[in-house]
């Protein structure tokens, strides 16, 4: 079974201060997915992430996928309140060759940004 | 392009009774997620769709728990005699047939179930 742990389980920063949220595995995954989530919403997709060591920037949102495809990081650079949610990472692969696809759910991590 | 459609929104059963989630997904997708998600964690994996096919089930319950992805129609996952365990937010996602890498899954809004 694929496991993806996600760390800290809960946040509450000052608004402008910076963070990082890790997403951790034992197992390698073809692509890594960031989503927030809000009270009463579904997921929303932030951003995918295909190749080892890729970086992708969202605004003040960077997300980092490791060398070796097991484990990615989101970063907030001057966090705002409008940041408060839950964020979720997916890892994605075939679990046996020929199989299909599966979307692995880290636990999340509940963000709040204090104004 | 609408985006992936989940009804209803809320539902109320009695114990005992029969719920029915339906999820139209993204146009041009073929590909359906459920998840299951209590309140504070995570989203647990249920069950994998194609059109007319189930292909990865392991997350579903083995009893009272079915779904469906028919040809025509949306997806439906249906749950037998509900019991108080069974209340959470039930989440549909969709995704497009690809050859790529990316499993990348768009979400509906979710239903979420509450037996009384």
């Amino acid at each position: 079974t694929q496991l993806l742990e996600q760390s800290p389980q809960f946040l509450s920063i000052q608004e402008g201060e910076n963070l990082t949220v890790y997403c951790n595995s034992s197992s390698v995954f073809s692509s890594l997915q960031w989503y927030r989530q809000e009270p009463g919403e579904g997921p929303v997709l932030l951003v995918t992430v295909v190749t080892g060591g890729e970086v992708k920037k969202l605004k003040r949102l960077t997300f980092q996928f490791g060398d070796a495809r097991k484990d990615s990081s989101l970063h907030i650079t001057a966090a705002q309140p409008g940041d408060t949610g839950l964020y979720l990472c997916a890892g994605g692969s075939r679990p046996r060759p020929g199989s299909a696809r599966q979307l692995t759910f880290g636990s999340g991590t509940q963000l709040t940004v204090l104004p | 392009n609408a985006g992936v459609m989940q009804n209803p929104r809320h539902l109320v059963r009695r114990r005992g009774q029969e719920a029915r989630l339906r999820c139209s997904p993204m146009k041009g997708h073929s590909h359906v997620y459920w998840y299951r998600q209590l309140p504070e964690e995570g989203l647990k994996f249920m069950v994998y769709l194609q059109k007319e096919n189930i292909i990865d089930e392991s997350g579903m319950p083995k009893e009272r728990f079915s779904a469906e992805f028919p040809k025509e129609g949306p997806s439906i996952l249906r749950i037998q005699q509900v019991v108080r365990g069974d209340s959470a937010a039930y989440f549909c996602a969709s995704s497009p047939p690809s050859r790529t890498q990316s499993t990348e899954a768009f979400f509906g809004q979710g239903t979420r179930l509450t037996v009384v």
